[in-house]
């Protein structure tokens, strides 16, 4: 039980176009969804936080205008990164916390994005 | 300073050995401590967690807290090669959001 998905999870896009990444809990309902994005050989840096049927709370420093999260769902969350641009290339995760949880979350399998 | 700080390593070990894996933490509040796993090019895989002090184990995997210190410890015996990956620390406070802080995960090689 407590699977994640994330789709696709790897993708080659050109600058300056947008790209959306899916999260989507698969045997569980998730209230709560994060979004995260990790460089190589860093941790994991949480990027925002996303609540079904509320908007998302964005960690400091993080363009909400750029990275747009939907939270639609209570088993689907989705990432848009908009006007991509090189430096935007990154390992991108989401997990998810199960409805009535606390601490626990389940991790998808990442989203390579590339961008050329 | 850093909330989590954790040595990225890497830690190269032969199979069989014990592995000794460790996160020091500022923060008092903190009374979730968990370890990932994470192969590469793939998300975290919850290993373990414990809440306040004390130890847990489950299989190969022992975890221990020592809030005193603010030092937590992760020890893998009989490593194994498929053992190799970055294991990282995450820990929570009670209330609120329970969003964790990671560590920056230290990269373990168990080599045959």
């Amino acid at each position: 039980g407590a699977v994640v998905s994330q789709h696709p999870s790897w993708v080659i896009c050109k600058s300056g176009t947008s790209v959306k990444i899916e999260c989507r809990s698969l045997d569980f309902q998730a209230t709560t969804m994060f979004w995260y994005r990790q460089f190589p050989k860093q941790s994991l840096m949480l990027m925002a936080t996303s609540n079904e049927g509320s908007k998302a709370t964005y960690e400091q420093g993080v363009e909400k205008d750029k990275f747009l999260i939907n939270h639609a769902s209570l088993t689907l969350s989705t990432l848009t990164v908009t006007s991509a641009h090189p430096e935007d290339s990154s390992f991108y995760i989401c997990s998810a916390r199960q409805t009535g949880g606390t601490y626990e979350q389940y991790f998808g399998p990442g989203t390579r994005l590339t961008v050329t | 300073q850093k909330e989590v700080e954790q040595d990225p390593g890497p830690l190269s070990v032969p199979e069989g050995a014990i592995v000794s894996l460790n996160c020091t933490y500022s923060n008092s509040a903190f009374q979730y401590f968990m370890w990932y796993r994470q192969y590469s090019r793939k998300g975290p895989e919850l290993l373990m967690y414990t809440y306040s002090s004390g130890n847990k184990e489950d299989g190969r995997f022992t975890a221990q807290v020592d809030k005193s210190s603010k030092y937590i410890s992760l020890f893998i015996r009989d490593s194994q090669p498929s053992d190799s990956a970055t294991y990282l620390c995450a820990m929570s406070a009670t209330g609120g959001s329970y969003i964790p802080t990671f560590g920056r995960g230290t990269s373990l090689i168990v080599h045959p």
